[in-house]
């Protein structure tokens, strides 16, 4: 079992429309999470980190988590043509320190 | 330009050869990260670094390379007797804030390993 897993995709959505991306981990003591967007041939760039059970909301964008279910998602609202891109889950290990481990990233597609 | 910076953008090399790259991080940042990415994967720790001070490396990082951050400023990642297999995006990132995954990542040095 991977420690970090998303579905690579692409999730195809409408201009619109809302995206949802999940994750889940395997490593049930793990306290932070993150979401990173990737654009192609760019470099990640955090959206949003959770460290709590429930929502975080930051305009558009909704963090949810679940520990119970070692669950994690993203949902971007009225998404946009530019929120095309790969986004990639990351967790803070227990006893992982300061790395954090990635997910392989899922690629979200909206179409106009 | 305040962000993080990463030198050489691209680098050509052949087998066996030496690498360096350097990273600059953000001016004010005291953490310092080194992540490797291939294609279709997501980012890979490397290692850490807290001012000058290696605090954590990855078991996946072999005895070719090395990383160092003199005066706790910028920081180099060599690879020596480079292989294939060493071909990807390294990625250097920095960070301030107390939780370990708010990172600012620089653009990437791409090796690729002829």
């Amino acid at each position: 079992q991977k420690e970090v897993e998303q579905n690579s995709g692409p999730l195809s959505v409408p201009e619109g429309a809302i995206a949802s991306l999940n994750c889940t981990y395997s490593d049930r003591g793990s306290q932070s999470f993150f979401w990173y967007r990737q654009y192609s041939g760019k470099s990640p760039e955090l959206i949003m980190f959770i460290y709590s059970n429930g929502d975080k909301e930051d305009g558009r964008f909704t963090a949810q988590l679940n520990k119970a279910s070692q669950y994690v998602s993203l949902l971007i609202r009225d998404s946009q043509p530019s929120d095309s891109a790969t986004y990639l889950c990351a967790v803070n290990p227990t006893g992982g320190g300061n790395k954090l481990t990635f997910g392989t990233g899922t690629q979200l597609k909206v179409e106009l | 330009d305040t962000g993080v910076s990463q030198n050489p953008r691209h680098k050509i090399t052949k087998r066996g050869q030496n690498v360096t790259f350097r990273c600059d991080p953000i001016s004010e940042h005291n953490r310092l990260y080194w992540y490797r990415q291939t294609l279709g994967q997501g980012p890979e720790f490397l290692t850490y670094f807290q001012n000058e001070a290696q605090l954590e490396k990855s078991r996946l990082l072999s005895d070719r390379f090395s990383a160092e951050r003199p005066k706790g400023s910028f920081s180099t990642l060599e690879i020596q007797r480079t292989e294939q297999g060493d071909s990807a995006m390294y990625l250097c990132a920095s960070s301030l804030g107390p939780h370990a995954g708010e990172l600012f990542f620089g653009e990437g040095s791409r090796l690729t390993v002829l």
